[in-house]
């Protein structure tokens, strides 16, 4: 069936450098997809969409990029600060239905 | 505002409980949704309410029972939970359940213990 994974389960960096979280996706139909951040102890907070008509996207310090050739996502932090510590989880969407990756744990290092 | 929220948010309840979990979003969202998620994991979709009709059930036990008494709340109904069902429960919302695929807004989720 379809799913959607993360690369790497952990992702230590220091402050001030640039993140970059990868996911992979199964289902080339797949039309929309989100980044969340999930803070300990709380629920997934909606970073950054983007939709396969589009290679990328930017936001606030974060840019979503999709190579729909290899089904591919990526989120790039610039930056990276202590407050961006976090699990981020892409999701593909369709159809009411989120599937989401088995999630990153990034950690900022002062 | 894409502000959804959840009471209580911590619940200890015995194996013999009732107790309900509630969610509220006042966007103006007509689909709302229940997840479970486990420590290190992502959410599990349970239930999609659709115009405060249920349209999706992954398959949940009946010990878990949804309520959509309108179009801002929903509810979760809980009775004999097993403490395997012990997790953070969180409530989502959306504009509709658009084919092409909606921004779900979540809430901050209700940590649920089983003794």
């Amino acid at each position: 069936g379809e799913s959607v994974g993360l690369h790497l389960p952990t992702l230590s960096v220091q402050e001030g450098d640039n993140s970059i979280i990868n996911c992979a996706y199964s289902n080339s139909a797949s039309d929309y997809f989100i980044w969340y951040k999930q803070e300990s102890g709380k629920g997934p907070q909606f970073i950054i969409d983007i939709r396969s008509n589009m290679d990328k996207r930017q936001g606030q310090r974060v840019t979503v990029l999709l190579n729909k050739t290899v089904k591919h996502l990526s989120l790039q932090i610039a930056a990276t600060q202590p407050g961006d510590s976090a699990v981020y989880f892409c999701a593909e969407n369709g159809g009411g239905k989120l599937i989401f990756g088995q999630g990153t744990e990034l950690s900022v290092k002062p | 505002d894409t502000e959804v929220t959840q009471t209580p948010k911590h619940l200890v309840m015995g194996m013999t409980n009732k107790k309900s979990l509630k969610c509220e979003q006042h966007m103006g969202h007509r689909a709302m949704y229940w997840y479970k998620q486990k420590a290190k994991k992502p959410p599990e979709l349970m239930f999609v309410y659709s115009y405060e009709k249920l349209s999706i059930n992954e398959s949940v036990p009946s010990r878990f029972s949804p309520e959509c008494p309108n179009s801002s709340l929903l509810n979760l109904h809980l009775h004999a939970l097993q403490p395997e069902d012990s997790a953070l429960y969180l409530c989502a919302s959306s504009q509709g359940l658009g084919e092409r695929g909606e921004t779900q807004y979540f809430g901050p989720g209700t940590r649920l213990l089983v003794l």
